[in-house]
C-alpha cells in the first residue's frame, strides 16, 4: 500500500532533550516535506526536499533540522525542542512537479509532540 | 502567490449534494486550483485538482468559472464520514518546489 509513515505518533518530552521523528514514504518521490499545524495559524511548512542531499527551509524553520540522505526517509530533528514547539507535525511527499504541476502531495497521519 | 477565500463553516444534510465554494481573484494563468481535506486532524488527504475546464473523480466535482476567479467543489452525496475541513489552494511554484499554502478552509459538517 502506498503510503507515508510519521514514528512516533505522539511524544511527550522535556525542554533541551533532543528528539526525532522519522517520516518514509514507499511511493518512490522525490520531494518530501514537512508541516505544522497549530490553531488558528493552519499548516505551516518547516522544511522541504527536493531529492537526496537535497533540503531548504521552509516559513518557520527555526528550532528544526532535517537530512535527506536515502530517497525514502525525510527526519525532522528537534535538537533543543522548546515549549512553543508544541504542534501536530505532517510529512508529505510527491512526485517534483514538471510541466504540468498537477501531482498531489501525501500526507503521514501526523505526529502530536508536546514539549514541557 | 495567489490567494483563496472560503466560508468558515457550512451545513449538508446527509445525501444532499454539498457545494464548498472558493474565491481566487488573483489567480495567474499557469496555477491549479486543488482541493484537500483535513478529517479529524489526520493528514490532510487530497481530493482533486484542475486548471480550467470541470473535473470529476470518485470523490468529487471541481466547477471552475471560466474566468478562474472562482470555483466550486461538488460532493454529490455527502455522508458524515464527508465532515471534515475542507482546503481550496492555488499551487505555488517556487523555484521547482512545490509548496501548497494552506488557509483556514471551510469547516463542513454533514447532518444525519
Amino acid at each position: 500500500e502506498a503510503q507515508v509513515t510519521q514514528n512516533p505518533r505522539y511524544l511527550i518530552t522535556v525542554t533541551g532533550k533532543k528528539l526525532t521523528v522519522t517520516c518514509s514514504q514507499n511511493m518512490n518521490h522525490e520531494y518530501m516535506s514537512w508541516y505544522r499545524q497549530d490553531p488558528g495559524l493552519g499548516l505551516r511548512q518547516i522544511y522541504y526536499s527536493m531529492n537526496v542531499e537535497v533540503t531548504d527551509k521552509g516559513d518557520v524553520p527555526e528550532g528544526y533540522k532535517v537530512s535527506r540522505k536515502e530517497k525514502r526517509n525525510f527526519p525532522l530533528i528537534l535538537e533543543s525542542p522548546s515549549p512553543n514547539q508544541t504542534s501536530l507535525y505532517f510529512c508529505a511527499s510527491s512526485f517534483v512537479a514538471r510541466r504540468r504541476f498537477d501531482n498531489e502531495q501525501f500526507f503521514g497521519p501526523g505526529t502530536r509532540l508536546t514539549v514541557l | 502567490d495567489a490567494k483563496t477565500t472560503q466560508p468558515t463553516s457550512m451545513d449538508c444534510a446527509e445525501g444532499r449534494a454539498a457545494n464548498l465554494p472558493c474565491n481566487h481573484s488573483t489567480i495567474s494563468g499557469n496555477e491549479y486550483v486543488y482541493w484537500y481535506r483535513q478529517i479529524h486532524s489526520q493528514g490532510p488527504q487530497y481530493i482533486i485538482h484542475g486548471l480550467k475546464n470541470n473535473e470529476t473523480n470518485e470523490m468529487a466535482s471541481l466547477i471552475i468559472t471560466e474566468d478562474r476567479k472562482s470555483s466550486t467543489l461538488i460532493l454529490p452525496h455527502a455522508t458524515l464520514r464527508d465532515t471534515a475541513v475542507y482546503y481550496c489552494i492555488v499551487r505555488v511554484v517556487i523555484q521547482g518546489a512545490q509548496k501548497l499554502v494552506f488557509g483556514q478552509g471551510t469547516r463542513l459538517t454533514i447532518n444525519p
